[in-house]
């Protein structure tokens, strides 16, 4: 499978931990996404990059969230002092720049305990 | 801002059957309007784009702008059409995408 790959598929921490995901985007794509999605709803964006850079934020990322990607490549999004409420699908994807079509990842699934 | 709605979580139709589920959308400029769909254990993968004005799977969707609105249908419904579908919205300047709640399609025998 070439298309985005994220790790872990679930994780399950005790409420107070940090969690870091991985997300690995197609490999011609220069921009990664990343989104979360709750049970009964849909995605809701939360940050995007072109190349290294991280252009765009949402409101939803709370201090508590970090997301990198160091080279341009991988990308990794960290959840520090986890809370029951950040329990959800989050879900990374992948496009050219010049195309507007978003391909997505299988999700890393975290539940907080 | 903008948004996306998709009024029926459940959609119940026989198989052959027509199906149109329906989105609704909220945006001052012009959009660009896609929907996607899910199939049970499988990522979210892209079905149709409005600029593409193409048939994927017998699946077809109109940007109609003066109702703000971009139903996707399909004449007559198959089983393996079972999927949840989100309709999402890119904003003209923008990259993000913005989803509706999705619309959980169920075609029966």
């Amino acid at each position: 499978d070439t298309g985005v790959s994220q790790d872990p598929r679930h994780k399950i921490t005790k409420r107070g931990q940090n969690v870091t995901f991985r997300c690995d985007p197609i490999s011609e794509h220069n921009r990664l996404y990343w989104y979360r999605q709750t049970l009964g709803q849909g995605p809701e964006f939360l940050t995007y990059f072109q190349n290294e850079a991280q252009l765009e934020k949402s409101r939803l990322l709370s201090d508590r969230f970090s997301a990198e990607r160091p080279k341009g490549s991988f990308s990794t999004l960290e959840i520090q002092r986890t809370e029951q409420g950040d329990s959800a699908m989050y879900l990374c994807a992948s496009s050219l720049s010049g195309d507007r079509v978003a391909f997505f990842g299988q999700g890393t699934r975290l539940t907080v305990v | 801002a903008q948004r996306v709605t998709q009024p029926e979580k459940l959609l119940s139709v026989f198989k052959g059957a027509p199906v149109e589920l329906k989105c609704n959308y909220s945006y001052s400029g012009s959009p660009e309007l896609f929907w996607y769909v899910q199939y049970s254990r499988q990522r979210l993968q892209l079905l149709l784009r409005h600029i593409s004005r193409e048939s994927i799977k017998g699946f077809t969707a109109d940007l109609n702008k003066g109702e703000t609105s971009f139903h996707l249908k399909k004449p007559f419904a198959q089983e393996e059409d079972s999927a949840m579908y989100y309709c999402a919205l890119k904003e003209t300047s923008g990259s993000r995408l913005t989803f509706g709640e999705g619309t959980q399609l169920t075609v029966n025998p």
